[in-house]
């Protein structure tokens, strides 16, 4: 079974500049997260959608962050602009409606310079 | 927002068992126990999760207080690959984790 699929894995940008992250879940999984993860802390949940729903996107920086799941499946996080405060790496995280377990993606490295 | 609280780092010697404990005081009655861990470079993976019972697997063994107000991650044997950070994230109402630091285990040769 495929894992989560994640792209680009590694983004340099300047300050003010904007970029995107996709990510392709599980096959069949319902819930797809959007997490971010500061170097030495512990990921924290931006987004989570149902199918192309959101759930909760109480912690999502909306003037500058952005995301969508148009079809229920593949999911774009999308960050303009972009500051410092912002490098981190960037987690997609999904799971079947019934299931217990997150299964996460291998990150997308955000470095903003 | 309650989250889970752990040691920031422990240590083990290789091929010796380790015990990596986790408070969740708030932890509901419905809600399951977490454990992932996060190798260097990589996103967090799915180690073990319990609800009252203990559970085994595997890669680990999960020990449950009976208040379920702790638990316990069990290694039996470390190795080197097991060196990486571990979370035992608090369950959100069955919908999302809400992770804190972690303990970061260091393995010894």
């Amino acid at each position: 079974e495929a894992g989560v699929a994640q792209s680009p894995r590694y983004k340099i940008i300047e300050k003010r500049q904007s970029v995107a992250f996709w990510c392709n879940p599980i096959s069949g999984h319902a819930t797809l997260y959007w997490y971010q993860q500061i170097l030495g802390q512990g990921p924290k949940l931006l987004i989570q959608f149902q199918n192309n729903g959101v759930v909760d996107d109480s912690q999502l920086p909306k003037d500058r962050f952005s995301a969508e799941r148009l079809k229920g499946v593949d999911s774009t996080l999308k960050i303009q602009p972009a500051k410092l405060e912002d490098s981190a790496v960037y987690l997609c995280a999904s799971r079947t409606d019934s299931g217990n377990t997150i299964y996460f993606g291998e990150g997308s490295w955000l470095t903003v310079v | 927002d309650a989250k889970t609280t752990q040691p920031n780092s422990m240590e083990s010697n290789e091929e010796e068992p380790v015990h990596l404990p986790c408070n969740h005081s708030t932890i509901s009655g419905t809600d399951y126990i977490h454990w992932y861990r996060q190798l260097p470079s990589q996103g967090p993976e799915y180690v073990i999760h319990g609800l009252t019972s203990n559970v085994n697997n595997r890669m680990a063994s999960l020990a449950i207080a009976e208040d379920r107000k702790s638990s316990t991650l069990i290694l039996h044997r470390a190795t080197l690959r097991d060196a990486a950070v571990y979370y035992c994230p608090r369950d959100n109402y069955g919908q999302n984790f809400v992770f804190g630091p972690g303990t970061r285990l260091s393995v010894l040769p």
